[in-house]
This record gives C-alpha cells, structure tokens and sequence, in this order.
C-alpha cells in the first residue's frame, strides 16, 4: 500500500524558514517523479514543486521560486521541502503527492502538514 | 499559466441523481485529471488523461472531453459522493486547478 507521510509543520514567523519532510513507502520512491502541494482551507489546491526520480530536474511555481527548494533522498526514500523566507501567504496544509499511473497526475496523496506563518 | 475554470461553484442533487460538472482550460491541453476532496482529507484521484477511471473509482464516475472542455458525470449519486471536486490540468508548467465544485446534498 503506498503511503506518504508529511511532517515538519507548525508555526514559524514571517520571514523564517522550516523544512518538511514526507516519507514514502510500499512503492519504489526511486522511480517515481515526486510533488508537492499546498492548500489554504476552503481554498483549491495549488502546485507548488516538483522533482525527478534522480533529483536532477525541478521546478516551482512562480510564488515560491528563489525561496522554496524540492530535494529527495531514495535512500531514505524521503521527499523533502526546503521553506525559507516565509510569508502570511504561505500558510496552508502542504500536502507531498506522488504521480500517478499516467505520469502526468497525482495519484497518491499524504494527509498534509499544516504550516501557519504568524507573529 | 493555464486557467483553469470550472461550473457550477456549487450544486445541490440528491442520492439517486445524475450530476455533471464541467472544467474548461484557457487554452487547449491534453493531460486533465479530477479529483474529489472530503473535509479535512487530502484529495483522491478519481479520472486521468480526461477520461480514464483510477483503479478502484467506481464505474457511476465517469469523465470525458479534449482541448479546453471537459466534464465529470457522476450517475446515480450515492452519499459518499458529496464533497468537493477540482480539476487539475498538467499540460504545462505550474500545473493548476479549477476553483472547485461543491456537491451538496
């Protein structure tokens, strides 16, 4: 059963940085393309990054490019989302997704992490 | 970007209806997947490629279209179905999603 387990939220000031983590298992992690995902509650999701299976190849949305960093470690099987420079609107439940059969979808979801940016 | 819109926001049916959503993209795209969302839950895949059911979906969801337009039925709406569906194109860098549609009872 594939699982995704995100972690690493909480409450951070503006301006400050955090790293989530989401581990994977029951699926090789190394052979699947990785995402990442954010939603403010009520709101519609909304892709943030993503990475090949090497690492090798990310991108990101515009609104977190320059501070937001996608890695992965497919020894740990992990997917990491490194956070720096944090703003108000940057707060929502971050959700990693794992693609999908098509390769072009997001097939599995973790339950999210919910990160607040607040003074 | 792509822009994604979706119609209605929102719709009230009852257990036992046919409901169809539509999404259309502004411009044309060839890979849009649907996904439904519950409170508090992260969204499930339902369809992909437009119109090919997830593994598991059952067959009363069934999804359809090309270019900028598509749509979601769901026939013979039973209550595990109301709940919030979006539709997501990834055609293109940033991938994006329709605003939603609310299904209520």
């Amino acid at each position: 059963e594939v699982q995704l387990v995100e972690s690493g939220g909480g409450l951070v000031q503006p301006g400050g940085s955090l790293r989530l983590s989401c581990a994977a298992s029951g699926f090789s992690f190394r052979t699947y393309w990785m995402h990442w995902v954010r939603q403010v509650p009520g709101k519609a999701p909304v892709w943030v990054s993503h990475i090949n299976t090497d690492g090798s190849t990310t991108d990101y949305a515009d609104s977190v490019k320059g501070r937001f960093t996608v890695s992965r470690d497919n020894a740990k099987s992990t997917l990491y989302l490194h956070m720096n420079s944090l703003g108000d609107d940057d707060t929502a439940v971050y959700y990693c997704a794992r693609e999908g059969i098509s390769g072009f979808d997001l097939g599995y979801w973790g339950q999210g992490t919910l990160v607040v940016v607040s003074a | 970007d792509i822009q994604m819109t979706q119609s209605p926001s929102s719709v009230s049916a009852s257990v036992g209806d046919r409901v169809t959503i539509t999404c259309r993209a502004s411009q044309g795209i060839t890979w849009l997947a649907w996904y439904q969302q519950k409170p508090g839950k992260a969204p499930k895949l339902l369809i992909y490629a437009a119109s090919t059911l997830q593994s598991g979906v059952p067959s009363r969801v069934s999804g359809r279209g090309s270019g900028t337009d598509f749509s979601l039925t769901i026939n013979s709406l039973q209550p595990e179905d109301f709940a919030t569906y979006y539709c997501q194109q990834s055609y293109s860098i940033p991938y994006t999603f329709g605003p939603g549609t609310k299904l209520e009872i």
